[in-house]
């Protein structure tokens, strides 16, 4: 079975740019979560969706945001770009938010 | 809020050496803990997970107790390998979202 794939897998932006990251969870798996994980630090949680309503949210601005889809697909958003927004951005599945996620590769997002 | 505390690396072996990882939590209730390896360039895998107090979760030779006493969920593994060379993360779920330890970076030499 393929695991959780995301796109695109490295991205170069500059300053004031949007950014939209995309994600197809694991078959089956009805929630989908983002995380953002800064180099040399763990992953820090942004969001989860669980069957397309958004179920928690991390400390992050309102220049990010994110959506599921009914084929349970999710794309996170990112406005308004800011260098300290260069990382690695996780996406991450489970059958619903009980159970163990299993992580994507990411998408290196570089903000110049 | 729950947050993770895990000991910080870099941690340099020799090939056969015992690893010890220490991670310790803070949540009230009772979370899941579990362990995840960072391979360079890849996103995260779980290692290993333990649900409640006094289970054991096993993988590849690792091991971890979740001990609610102590909160701790210390990594163990009795000869490393070159090949267990990554970043261990500590992380902990208890409602809807994951709390990740800053990872401990581990290099074993041959």
């Amino acid at each position: 079975d393929a695991g959780v794939t995301q796109s695109p897998t490295h991205l170069i932006k500059t300053r004031g740019q949007q950014v939209t990251l995309r994600c197809s969870p694991i078959s089956g798996h009805k929630s989908v979560s983002w995380y953002q994980q800064v180099l040399g630090q763990g992953p820090q949680f942004i969001f989860q969706y669980y069957e397309k309503e958004e179920r928690g949210r991390g400390n992050f601005p309102d220049r990010f945001s994110a959506r599921q889809f009914p084929n349970y697909s999710s794309e996170l958003n990112v406005n308004a770009l800011l260098l300290g927004d260069s990382a690695l951005y996780l996406c991450a599945s489970s059958f619903d938010f009980y159970n163990e996620q299993f992580f994507g590769p990411g998408t290196r997002l570089t903000v110049l | 809020g729950d947050s993770v505390t895990q000991m910080e690396g870099p941690v340099t072996l020799s090939e056969e050496a015992f690893l010890t990882i220490n991670c310790t939590y803070t949540a009230t209730g009772y979370p899941s803990l579990f362990w995840y390896v960072q391979y360079p360039g890849e996103g995260l895998q779980l290692l290993l997970k333990a649900t409640k107090a006094d289970d054991k979760g096993s993988n590849k030779g690792f091991e971890a107790t979740y001990r609610k006493e102590t909160t701790s969920f210390h990594l163990e593994k009795g000869s490393v390998q070159v090949s267990d060379s990554a970043v261990y993360f500590c992380a902990l779920t208890r409602l809807n979202d994951m709390r990740f330890g800053a990872g401990t970076r581990l290099t074993v030499k041959p």
